[in-house]
């Protein structure tokens, strides 16, 4: 069974970085899209961007000049990073797994079960 | 981006209720079209995909139709523990997006 865990500080300060760790265990990190995903409290969810393992990255048009996404297959782990962060970014942030089920059709089988991350002055 | 609408944005239902919720996505997106289910402090978990696959471990009284731009989620009798949040996901294009949700109240 394949699942994953979000980590990182819960608290980040106005204007600095936000970073997260997702670790993936009983499956390998290796020829899937894995996402990053966001939720405010009481809100919808948000797409921040995907990567694949060979090394494209997609990111959403709204957050891109802000994420960094990498991965670390040999510690089958993956990072996000999101700088210049705003009292806007606080959320539930989950890391799930997108897996094909034809050549072009995907969806998200597999969800960390989330960190909250606050921003705050 | 592709904007996905859901509506209603909430109901009230009893239990053994027939439940529609209705998606519609901005622009044609063929079939791919997901629809998950959160309860609160958890994770969303996915019910259909490729909007009428039953994912493995789902109860068959969760179904899905539609194509192109318009998708239907049905609970054919609702029970004690579908009162949930409901998204639909749309998988044509980047950025993925999902609609505002539809939140399934006990009446």
């Amino acid at each position: 069974q394949v699942q994953l865990q979000e980590s990182g500080p819960g608290l980040v300060k106005t204007s600095e970085t936000l970073s997260l760790t997702c670790i993936v265990s009983g499956g390998s990190i290796n020829g899937y899209y894995w996402s990053w995903i966001r939720q405010p409290a009481g809100k919808g969810l948000e797409w921040i961007g995907r990567f694949y393992t060979s090394g494209s990255t997609n990111y959403n048009p709204s957050l891109k000049s802000r994420v960094t996404m990498a991965v670390d297959t040999s510690k089958n782990q993956f990072f996000l990073s999101l700088n210049s962060v705003t009292a806007a970014d606080t959320a539930v942030y989950y890391c799930a797994r997108e897996v094909n089920y034809d050549s072009s059709g995907r969806y998200f089988d597999y969800w960390g079960q989330g960190t909250l991350v606050t921003v705050a002055s | 981006d592709i904007q996905m609408t859901q509506s209603p944005s909430s109901l009230s239902a009893s239990v053994g209720d027939r439940v529609t919720i209705t998606c519609r996505a901005s622009q044609s997106i063929t079939n791919y079209l997901n629809w998950y289910q959160q309860k609160p402090g958890k994770a969303p978990k996915v019910l259909i995909y490729a909007a009428s696959s039953l994912q493995s471990g789902v109860p068959s009284r969760f179904s899905g139709s539609g194509s192109g731009t318009d998708f239907t989620l049905t609970i054919s009798s609702l029970q004690p523990e579908d009162f949930a949040m409901y998204y639909c996901q749309q998988s044509y294009s980047t950025p993925r997006t999902f609609g505002q949700g539809t939140k399934v109240e006990i009446k």
